[in-house]
C-alpha cells in the first residue's frame, strides 16, 4: 500500500503558484520523499526528490516539513501543460526498488 | 533511442488469445520495471528485472503473466489467455541501477481484451 495520502483533485489559476500537499506520517529516517507526474495518455515523469532539506530544480520546489510527516510540492508558475496527476511517494533512495503509486492528485490548471 | 519505448502503443485482444508486449529500455539502463494501469488509478507494479534477472515478480497478478528480459536489455511482457479484466495500459520503466533512483517511464502499451 501507498504510504502517502494526497487530496484527490485541486484547482489553479495559470500563471499562480501551485501547491500540492502531501503527507506521509509515518516515512522511516532513510525514506525519501518522490513526486513524479503523470500527462494524460504519457508514462509518468520524475519531478524531483528530497530528504529532508527544501530541493528545487528547473521544474518544481520541494519543502518538506521538520518532522518529516508532510511536504509540499511547489510549481512556482503553473502553465495549462502542467494538467496532469501528480503523485507523492516515498522510497529508500539507493536502492532500485520498486515505486509504489498511490491515487495521486489530479491537478487542473485553469485558464 | 533517447527514451523507453514500447511497442505497440495499443493492442486489441479477442479473450483467450495470447499476447506479447515489449519494452526497449534505455540504453545501458540496468534495472526494468513493469506496471500495469487500469482506467482512473494510480500505476501497479507487475515485476523488476536487474540486468536479465528477475528480481521480484510479486505484483504478476496470475501465472498467466510471464516477463523476460533474457540478454538484459530488451524485455517482453507476455499475458496467456487475456481475459477481460486484463485490459489496462502497461507500463514499463527503467533506471541506471541501484544507486540512480530516477525511473524513465515509456508511453505504455494500451490493451484492451474484448
Amino acid at each position: 500500500d501507498a504510504k502517502t495520502t494526497q487530496p484527490p483533485s485541486m484547482d489553479c489559476a495559470e500563471g499562480r503558484a501551485a501547491n500540492l500537499p502531501c503527507n506521509h506520517s509515518t516515512i522511516s529516517g532513510n525514506e525519501y520523499v518522490y513526486w513524479y507526474r503523470q500527462i494524460h495518455s504519457q508514462g509518468p515523469q520524475y519531478i524531483i526528490h528530497g530528504l529532508k532539506n527544501n530541493e528545487t530544480n528547473e521544474m518544481a520546489s520541494l519543502i518538506i516539513t521538520e518532522d518529516r510527516k508532510s511536504s509540499t510540492l511547489i510549481l512556482p508558475h503553473a502553465t495549462l501543460r502542467d494538467t496532469a496527476v501528480y503523485y507523492c511517494i516515498v522510497r529508500v533512495a539507493g536502492r532500485d526498488d520498486k515505486i509504489i503509486f498511490g491515487k495521486g492528485t489530479r491537478l487542473h490548471i485553469l485558464p | 533511442g533517447a527514451g523507453v519505448s514500447q511497442s505497440p502503443r495499443y493492442k486489441v485482444a479477442k479473450r483467450g488469445q495470447d499476447v506479447a508486449l515489449r519494452c526497449d529500455p534505455i540504453s545501458g539502463h540496468v534495472s526494468l520495471f513493469w506496471y500495469q494501469q487500469a482506467l482512473g488509478q494510480g500505476p501497479e507494479f507487475l515485476t523488476y528485472f536487474q540486468n536479465e534477472a528477475q528480481l521480484d515478480k510479486s505484483g504478476l497478478p496470475s501465472d498467466r503473466f510471464f516477463a523476460e528480459r533474457p540478454e538484459g536489455s530488451v524485455s517482453t511482457l507476455k499475458i496467456q489467455r487475456t481475459q477481460q479484466e486484463d485490459s489496462a495500459v502497461y507500463l514499463c520503466a527503467s533506471s541506471l541501477g541501484l544507486l540512480n533512483t530516477e525511473a524513465f517511464f515509456g508511453q505504455g502499451t494500451r490493451l484492451t481484451v474484448v
